[in-house]
């Protein structure tokens, strides 16, 4: 079946670094992805998608490009705040079908130290 | 305003209880979702409803019933509460069942905790 692989955390990064959030899928025919985040003690809000190959989506200076090729859609940010501090889900929504649900990865913890 | 709207926020009963947690959603969307994320926060679709009806019963078990009394809110009863139900329990919703590109808005969670 359908399933989203991401990167073990916590993923600890000083202020002003690079980050990377790895996440690859399986799925069949040509899924949308999403990326969301979730700030301690709140719900999910999207950060950014793409819906078909070779997209970039881009938020607040993340972005992600949907590889169709690896199978792969890595979170980057060019310089982290300690107000990114939250957990990330990639996460997939399968093309066709009777219904659209999201499939989640297991979420990476980013923390981000001053 | 709130676009998904979930009470309560926190609910902590005993095991055995009957306990239910509504959902309302004001973007005038026709899709509305349950999700279950335990404690090492992996996140699992439940139930979805598209306008009233259900569309998504990923084999939760039947102490669980969803309701829908019109596309605006969708309701999540539990019955005989176990300790493994401890969890937060998201809701969303989106604009169409059949568009997989389309954003899902979550709302803030229910956090039960079953003693």
């Amino acid at each position: 079946g359908d399933s989203v692989t991401q990167m073990e955390g916590p993923v600890t990064l000083s202020e002003e670094a690079f980050l990377t959030i790895n996440c690859t899928y399986t799925a069949t025919g040509y899924p949308s992805l999403f990326w969301y985040v979730q700030y301690p003690g709140e719900g999910l809000q999207l950060l950014l998608k793409a819906t078909k190959a070779d997209d970039k989506g881009s938020n607040k200076g993340f972005e992600a490009t949907y590889r169709k090729e690896t199978t792969s859609f890595h979170l980057e940010k060019g310089s982290v705040q300690v107000s990114d501090s939250a957990v990330y889900f990639c996460a997939l929504s399968p093309y066709g079908g009777a219904t659209n649900k999201l499939i989640f990865g297991t979420g990476t913890l980013l923390a981000v130290q001053p | 305003d709130t676009a998904v709207s979930q009470t309560p926020k926190y609910l902590v009963t005993q095991m055995g209880n009957d306990k239910s947690i509504k959902c309302e959603q004001n973007l005038g969307h026709d899709t509305m979702y349950w999700y279950k994320q335990d404690s090492k926060k992996f996140l699992k679709i439940m139930f979805s409803y598209n306008n009233k009806e259900l569309i998504i019963n990923e084999t939760v078990p039947n102490r669980f019933s969803p309701k829908s009394p019109d596309k605006a809110h969708l309701n999540l009863h539990i019955n005989s509460l176990e300790l493994g139900d401890s969890a937060v329990y998201f809701c969303a919703s989106s604009g169409h069942p059949r568009e997989h590109q389309e954003t899902q808005y979550f709302g803030p969670g229910t956090r039960l905790l079953v003693l």
